[in-house]
């Protein structure tokens, strides 16, 4: 069975305080991991696709990374609007289906 | 840019009553799913549908749920006699070639 464990579960950074969120997992045969930015009562939104060990992927603040066991969403410079819950799932083996993790929820303050 | 919309955001029911959830996913996507995220859990697979017919589905997703793609546009779950553990948050997301889900605003189920 598919494995997603993220750590920590909450986080909180002051403006400007450089962290990083870790998703490890557990699969047989990564098709996929994905991160997603939730806010309260809202769906997931999409951030990253990363397919393969090595592979980095960057979007203004935020930068994910994946080796062969996890992957790391670095958060560099956080302003309050990046506060949210950061949501990692993967896809594997010859499912579709998203598998997702319980998430990291992050607070930024001034 | 393109979106999954999902209506309505809010259902209240009674427990037994039956309801549908409606989703209508990017036009030119070919997959769709059903995920549910129960208050402060995480989220979880229902079914995956694809060429007019289930391709996967999750063991939540017993015969009291039901999902049809009635036209060209709509995706529609139904759970025919709700219960108080199906009260959650359920998202519709959907994709092109079955890779990276784009998620709708989701409907917050409330069975009382």
């Amino acid at each position: 069975e598919d494995q997603v464990t993220q750590s920590p579960e909450a986080l909180r950074l002051q403006e400007g305080e450089s962290s990083s969120l870790n998703c490890s997992y557990t699969v047989s045969g990564l098709r996929g991991l994905f991160w997603y930015r939730q806010d309260p009562g809202k769906g997931p939104e999409f951030l990253f696709t990363l397919y393969s060990a090595g592979e980095e992927k960057e979007k203004e603040r935020l930068k994910a990374t994946l080796t062969k066991k996890e992957s790391f969403l670095h958060i560099t410079a956080p302003k309050p609007e990046d506060s949210a819950t950061y949501l990692c799932a993967v896809k594997a083996g010859t499912a579709s289906k998203l598998t997702f993790g319980t998430g990291t929820r992050l607070q930024v303050t001034l | 840019e393109p979106e999954v919309t999902q209506t309505p955001s809010h259902q209240v029911t009674q427990m037994g009553q039956e309801v549908i959830l409606r989703c209508v996913p990017i036009s030119n996507h070919l997959y769709f799913y059903w995920y549910r995220q129960i208050l402060g859990q995480k989220v979880e697979f229902l079914v995956s549908f694809y060429n007019n017919e289930i391709s996967e589905k999750s063991e939540i997703f017993d015969d009291q749920f039901s999902v049809e793609r009635p036209d060209g546009s709509n995706f529609t779950l139904k759970i025919r006699s709700t219960k108080l553990e199906d009260s959650a948050m359920y998202f519709c997301a959907s994709t092109y070639v079955g890779d990276t889900q784009y998620f709708g605003p989701g409907t917050r189920l409330t069975v009382l």
